[in-house]
């Protein structure tokens, strides 16, 4: 089946406790992105990556790192998370062209910063 | 800022033609539109895209007008299961989907 996992899906940690979240897709997508969602802000991207090696900053990077080791797998890294970073997380896939808005979505990480 | 207009809110009765409208004045001639929803916090779907002429496919039809200055979605029979928050979208750059605040479709029974 062809989906976009992410890895936890919940997660309650303290400030300053370095955490990794993972998210692997099986379609041989180039395209893979983080987003953020929190109420009343919509989605707004962190993060994306066009392939391998390839990763640039969307429109909230601050506080986050990413890498794209292989095609597969894009974590998103919260080196000293903090209670601004309590949000709902999603990765997102697709192939790289025309076809790249259309993307898909993993089932979401909410992540609670305390 | 987000390039499209959405109303916050819609119900639609079970059973009935959801149209959802959606305007997007400033889209340049080689922007697609898309549209995706989201279920209560799950990842979002997509629905369906166009760029000129109207397209269907096996979840919903989208009309886009003339002009290109405003869409619309229909789902033609919605299902409860069709409630959802409905994005309206216009692509950005580097692939990036710039998020407005969306559709709260509501279908009642």
């Amino acid at each position: 089946e062809a989906q976009v996992t992410q890895n936890p899906r919940y997660l309650i940690t303290v400030t300053g406790k370095k955490l990794t979240v993972t998210c692997s897709q099986n379609m041989n997508h180039e395209y893979m992105s983080w987003y953020r969602q929190d109420p009343g802000l919509g989605l707004r991207q962190i993060y994306y990556s066009m392939n391998v090696e390839v990763t640039d900053k969307g429109d909230v990077p601050e506080g986050y790192k990413v890498s794209r080791k292989e095609k597969r797998n894009f974590p998103l890294i919260l080196e000293s998370p903090s209670p601004n970073q309590t949000s709902l997380y999603f990765c997102a896939s697709s192939f790289v062209g025309r076809s790249s808005y259309e993307q898909y979505f993993g089932p979401g990480t909410r992540l609670t910063v305390t | 800022d987000a390039k499209t207009t959405q109303p916050p809110s819609m119900d639609c009765a079970e059973g009935r033609a959801a149209n959802l409208p959606c305007n997007h004045s400033t889209i340049s001639g080689n922007e697609y539109v898309y549209w995706y929803r989201q279920i209560h916090s799950q990842g979002p779907q997509y629905i369906i895209h166009g760029l000129k002429n109207n397209e269907t496919n096996e979840m919903a039809s989208l009309i886009i007008t003339e002009d290109r200055k405003s869409s619309t979605l229909i789902l033609p029979h919605a299902t409860l299961r069709d409630t959802a928050v409905y994005y309206c979208i216009v692509g950005g750059s580097n692939y990036q989907l710039i998020w407005g605040a969306g559709t709260k479709l509501i279908i009642k029974p």
